[in-house]
């Protein structure tokens, strides 16, 4: 069955630096896909960034990047240049299989420090 | 990227009301739709799957006849909790199913905070 682990439940970081939060998962599909979401204070579940377990590259977008390690079955989110707006909670999430379901993990709560 | 919607944004109701909530895909037809619970400072739960012209799907330990889910159309599905109780009290928040670009993703909607007296 799959399952996605968020070890770490607030992270503090300086505005300007970068923060690395991590995700693991376990899953038997050869092939999956793995979501990270922002949800600030007001609920709303923003789509960040997406990594294929195929894709050659770790995936970028904007100032969010995956470190991905498919050996050790990481994707762990990289935030660099923080800003005061990232200040959030950060969900790692996987598919179940087929169907679309998404599974999260227990999220991180991201706080940045001017 | 796509548009979800969800109706009403906050309720406040009596112990023993039934509380509907509305989840709009607003600019694309989705076949599926997901429904979640989330509780202060926890994880998104899956509560059951929508799907169009058939009955729900519902997670494990989840109440079929309190939580009703209708999804008459693509772009329409709606979440009843029936009989509301105070510990029905939580952020609701639906998503639908849909692509971006190639990638099967899920797009959510600004969430439902329920309130029960």
């Amino acid at each position: 069955a799959q399952k996605i682990t968020q070890t770490q439940p607030g992270m503090f970081v300086q505005e300007k630096e970068a923060v690395t939060l991590d995700c693991t998962y376990d899953t038997s599909d050869p092939s999956y896909g793995l979501f990270w979401y922002k949800q600030p204070s007001s609920g709303e579940m923003i789509f960040l960034i997406y990594q294929g377990s195929y894709d050659q590259q770790n995936a970028t977008e904007g100032r969010y990047s995956l470190n991905f390690q498919k050996a050790r079955k990481s994707a762990n989110l990289v935030i660099s240049a923080s800003q005061l707006g990232d200040s959030a909670m950060y969900f790692c999430a996987i598919p179940k299989h087929q169907g679309g379901k998404l599974i999260f993990g227990q999220g991180t709560e991201l706080s940045v420090k001017p | 990227g796509a548009v979800v919607s969800q109706h009403p944004s906050r309720v406040i109701c009596k112990s023993g009301t039934s509380v509907k909530i509305e989840c709009r895909s607003l600019d694309f037809q989705a076949t599926t739709m997901f429904w979640y619970r989330q509780f202060p400072k926890q994880s998104l739960m899956l509560m059951a799957t929508s799907n169009e012209g058939s009955k729900a799907t519902y997670e494990q330990g989840v109440e079929k006849d309190k939580f009703l889910i209708n999804h008459a159309s693509l772009t329409l599905s709606t979440l009843t909790v029936t009989s509301a109780h105070p510990e029905d009290s939580s952020f609701y928040i639906c998503s639908a199913r849909g692509f971006a670009g190639l990638t099967d993703t899920q797009y959510f909607g600004p969430g439902t905070r329920l309130t029960v007296l």
